[in-house]
């Protein structure tokens, strides 16, 4: 079955660094998304992206973060100058078209953790 | 801002029982609901949703109750098995968006 991949599974970087998740989407998908978990917190959604644009997103989602789909396969999240609160479990989730009808699919996520 | 409120943290129930998860929501203009399971370790997977015309959508074990009036949801089990025992979220969305709102989360245990 396919299923979203992201690495890496634990990314650890000090305050200030940049850092760069990484996802690969279920290939015949169209929209992706990222969500993040603070430790215990619940799932925020910070982004969703289809044709190669941002189609929507949140709060959290500030002029740190930025997303990109660098080739037909990979949809990466980059933090620019990591803070303590970025801290989070980021998960990477896709669906072949957008809207609560059809199914995301989420990929294992990546633990970041600042220090 | 809590707009998708799941009040109990924790819900333990006995293997063959009916587990009953509940989630609240205050924004009127959410029009479409799920439910999720995610294991430790483990990205969220998707169990069931509903659309706000239905009040209740079945799939096997699972069955998702929708009450629109009191901006209530629930998700029944049936019956338990140690197998789900995980965390439960609900997520709420509005059509002609892609904003999913999640709720806070569930712990449920299935204890056989």
């Amino acid at each position: 079955e396919p299923e979203v991949t992201q690495t890496p599974s634990h990314q650890v970087t000090q305050m200030g660094q940049e850092v760069i998740l990484r996802c690969v989407p279920i290939s015949n998908h169209l929209y992706f998304y990222w969500y993040r978990q603070i430790l215990g917190q619940k799932v925020e959604f910070l982004v969703s992206f289809y044709n190669n644009e941002i189609s929507e997103k949140s709060e959290i989602f500030d002029d740190q973060f930025s997303v990109e789909r660098p080739d037909g396969s990979n949809f990466t999240l980059k933090i620019r100058s990591t803070k303590l609160e970025d801290s989070a479990m980021y998960f990477c989730a896709s669906s072949t078209q957008g809207g609560g009808h059809y199914e995301q699919y989420f990929g294992p996520g990546t633990r970041l953790t600042v220090t | 801002d809590q707009q998708v409120k799941q009040n109990s943290p924790s819900l333990s129930v006995q293997e063959g029982r009916i587990s009953i998860l509940n989630c609240d929501y205050t924004n009127s203009m959410f029009d479409y609901f799920l439910w999720y399971k995610k294991y430790p370790a483990e990205g969220p997977t998707f169990l069931i949703s509903i659309s706000s015309i239905k009040d209740k959508n079945e799939d096997g074990r699972f069955t998702v109750f929708l009450n629109k009036s009191a901006k209530h949801l629930s998700l029944h089990i049936v019956p338990s098995q140690p197998g789900d025992s995980a965390v439960y979220f609900c997520a709420a969305l509005t059509s002609g968006t892609y904003k999913y709102i999640f709720g806070t989360g569930t712990r449920l245990k299935v204890l056989a």
